[in-house]
């Protein structure tokens, strides 16, 4: 069974560009959250979906960044005019149910570097 | 009142020491408390996690104890091996927000052999 699945590694992206990142959750996990992890920070909530549903996107910024999952393929979080401050590791984590004590699963996240 | 602190941001002990990592809550909702370890260019990985209704969990080397009335918790590792050289994170979540947590700073360990 295949973990959480984020491609791609590491991305670099011109400032004005869009960045396009995915992740395909673990086999039967419905539920997926996106974190950034800013260099010495700890991991900010972003975004928490289910299948063609968004959830809760209090975390993410109102303007550039938006997000999807839908009914068949990898969830996309997309950040337009892509800026240096979103240089960021970006983490997917998926889990099969809303009950905190399963716990979530990370992907290995994308690094984008925003030049 | 969503954030968790945690301190220090770094520690540095021998092998066979034990780290200690604290981390502080305000949210009295919060009821659900794991700490993650994290590699270099690895996600984080769930360590040991403990709900509010008990005051210690104990998995292998890895010891939570957690002060309800101080809101306050803490891990522990025993033993500490160079291969326990990590970014540990502390976290918590309330059941109404489903599993998104709310992670506290980091603390980067580094256990020298």
């Amino acid at each position: 069974n295949a973990g959480v699945m984020q491609n791609p590694r590491h991305l670099v992206r011109r400032r004005g560009q869009e960045a396009r990142l995915r992740c395909s959750p673990m086999k039967g996990h419905s539920h997926v959250y996106w974190y950034r992890q800013l260099p010495e920070e700890g991991l900010k909530f972003m975004v928490y979906l289910q299948k063609e549903n968004i959830i809760d996107e209090s975390g993410m910024p109102k303007e550039r960044f938006s997000a999807e999952f839908p009914k068949e393929g990898p969830s996309i979080l997309r950040i337009q005019q892509v800026v240096r401050g979103d240089s960021a590791a970006y983490f997917c984590a998926s889990s099969p149910t809303t009950v905190p004590s399963v716990p979530l699963h990370f992907g290995n996240g994308t690094r984008l570097t925003v030049t | 009142q969503q954030q968790v602190k945690q301190s220090p941001q770094s520690l540095i002990v021998q092998k066979g020491g034990i780290p200690i990592i604290n981390c502080a809550y305000e949210n009295t909702a919060f009821d659900y408390f794991p700490w993650y370890q994290q590699f270099p260019g690895k996600g984080p990985a769930l360590l040991i996690a403990i709900r509010p209704d008990v005051s210690e969990k104990k998995e292998g080397r890895f010891t939570i104890s957690f002060n309800k009335s101080a809101k306050q918790f803490s891990l522990h590792i025993m033993d500490s091996q160079p291969g326990d050289s990590a970014t540990y994170f502390c976290a918590a979540s309330m059941g109404t927000s489903g599993s998104r947590l709310t992670f506290g700073e980091g603390t980067q360990l580094t256990v020298n052999p």
